[in-house]
């Protein structure tokens, strides 16, 4: 099984600022990561697809890299509208989820 | 636009088994390039993958939950169902289901889910 880990849990930060989220594998991925966005009581949407492609219609103040076992995004600058948990999930072998991480403004 | 519904019984007695089932609308399940897939959310924790069907039949499951799950696949009414046998409390969550995208060209793939139903709100509860 890979096991998907993420830090930090939470954070808050103000509006403007650079958010910076990672996740690491427990073993080699390649680039076969996703990341999402769940906002509260609302299904995940999918926001970056192969570690690093924005999905369409995707604000491009979100971002994605890393390859192997370890993984970063990014929003550039925090919008109030980005409040939300934002998980990776690895499908190089079936599918697994990190823990996510709670993103809230302060 | 592709959207999904879950629905079934929001309460499930213990030791028995929980069904539900996604009605896909706005496109065909039987649309090439795409499984079905169910994913669940404990009250205050992350995701957990159960496992995807494609139109044929054909299924995947986590191995975890292999043991107690069937998903299944009706062509004629453009739905998708998830028995879960055995519950028990752990089994309490929310159930999302997704269409599942699937790509392989030569040694390169892609696999995503979207997108998502709502989630239905299932507790396993006597």
């Amino acid at each position: 099984d890979i096991q998907m880990t993420q830090s930090p849990s939470s954070l808050s930060a103000s509006v403007g600022d650079r958010v910076t989220i990672t996740c690491q594998a427990s073993q080699d991925i390649s680039k076969y990561l996703n990341w999402y966005q769940q906002k509260p009581g609302k299904a995940p949407k999918l926001l970056i697809f192969d570690a690093s492609n924005l999905e369409v219609g995707v604000p491009s103040r979100f971002s994605g890299s890393g390859s192997g076992t370890d993984f970063t995004f990014t929003i550039s600058s925090l919008q109030p509208e980005d409040i939300a948990t934002y998980y990776c999930q690895q499908y190089d072998n079936l599918f697994t989820f990190g823990p996510g991480t709670k993103v809230d403004i302060k | 636009q592709l959207q999904l519904q879950e629905s079934g019984p929001g309460l499930v007695k213990p030791s028995e088994t929980l069904s539900l089932s996604c009605t896909v609308s706005g496109g065909s399940i039987t649309s090439s390039g795409y499984y079905w897939g169910w994913i669940r959310q404990p009250p205050g924790k992350g995701l957990e993958w159960i496992g995807s069907v494609y139109y044929s039949g054909s299924t995947y499951y986590n191995p975890s939950l292999k043991s107690r799950v069937t998903i299944s696949v009706d062509t004629s009414q453009n739905q998708f169902s998830l028995k879960l046998n055995s519950v028990t409390a752990a089994d309490t969550a929310v159930y999302y289901c997704a269409r599942q995208g699937y790509w392989v060209v030569g040694g390169l793939k892609r696999k995503w889910f979207d997108p998502w139903g709502q989630g239905t709100q299932v507790t396993v509860s006597s």
